[in-house]
């Protein structure tokens, strides 16, 4: 069974902090999506990177994918307000099969 | 495109009544995606299909659960006998597989259903 850990689960911080949530998984995915999901909707796709060490950026937003395509991390860069609401990483596979990771609950105070 | 299109958006059902949740993808996308998400387990995948075909069916939780995709604009998720474990938040998603085989989902809003 293919499990995608996040850390932390839950995460309150003060506007203008950084922050940094992790994805981990012991699978090897084909690609790997970050989503965001804020109260009554479905998640929005924000990135999706598809090569071992990959980094991409997004405004304040960095993404990265482990050398080994088993993990990856989101790093924010003074947060807003605006940045709050469920985190989550979501891992394709050979199957195109798409597997969401446990989510990261985030709450940026002003 | 108006994006993924699912009904109802909230039901109240009592326990043992049957339910149907509907789900219209994005016009042209091959792969659809029925989850279901909760506080306690998060987003759980619970069958996809391909071309309206049915490829994976691991995530349906017992044979109260069934879904349909009749046609490529249509799919339904269906429970009966309803239980009031069951309550969840259920999302249908549609994607394509671009050429380097990525698949991005697009999620409708999501029907909460309450089975008391």
């Amino acid at each position: 069974t293919q499990l995608l850990e996040q850390s932390p689960q839950f995460l309150s911080i003060q506007e203008g902090e950084n922050l940094t949530v992790y994805c981990n998984s012991s699978s090897v995915f084909s690609s790997l999506q970050w989503y965001r999901q804020e109260p009554g909707e479905g998640p929005v796709l924000l990135v999706t990177v598809v090569t071992g060490g990959e980094v991409k950026k997004l405004k304040r937003l960095t993404f990265q994918f482990g050398d080994a395509r088993k993990d990856s991390s989101l790093h924010i860069t003074a947060a807003q307000t605006g940045d709050t609401g469920l985190y989550l990483c979501a891992g394709g596979d050979h199957t195109d099969k798409l597997i969401f990771g446990t989510g990261t609950r985030l709450q940026v105070f002003p | 495109d108006a994006g993924v299109i699912q009904s109802p958006r909230h039901e109240v059902t009592e326990m043992g009544q049957e339910v149907t949740l509907r789900c219209k993808p994005i016009s042209g996308h091959d792969y659809l995606f029925w989850y279901r998400q909760t506080m306690m387990r998060g987003l759980e995948l619970l069958i996809y299909f391909n071309n309206n075909v049915p490829i994976d069916d691991s995530g349906m939780p017992e044979d109260r659960f069934s879904a349909k995709m009749p046609n490529a604009s249509f799919s339904t998720l269906k429970i009966q006998p309803s239980e009031p474990r069951d309550s969840a938040v259920y999302f249908c998603a549609s994607s394509l597989v671009l050429r380097d085989r990525r698949t991005e989902a697009f999620f409708g809003q999501g029907t909460r259903l309450t089975v008391v």
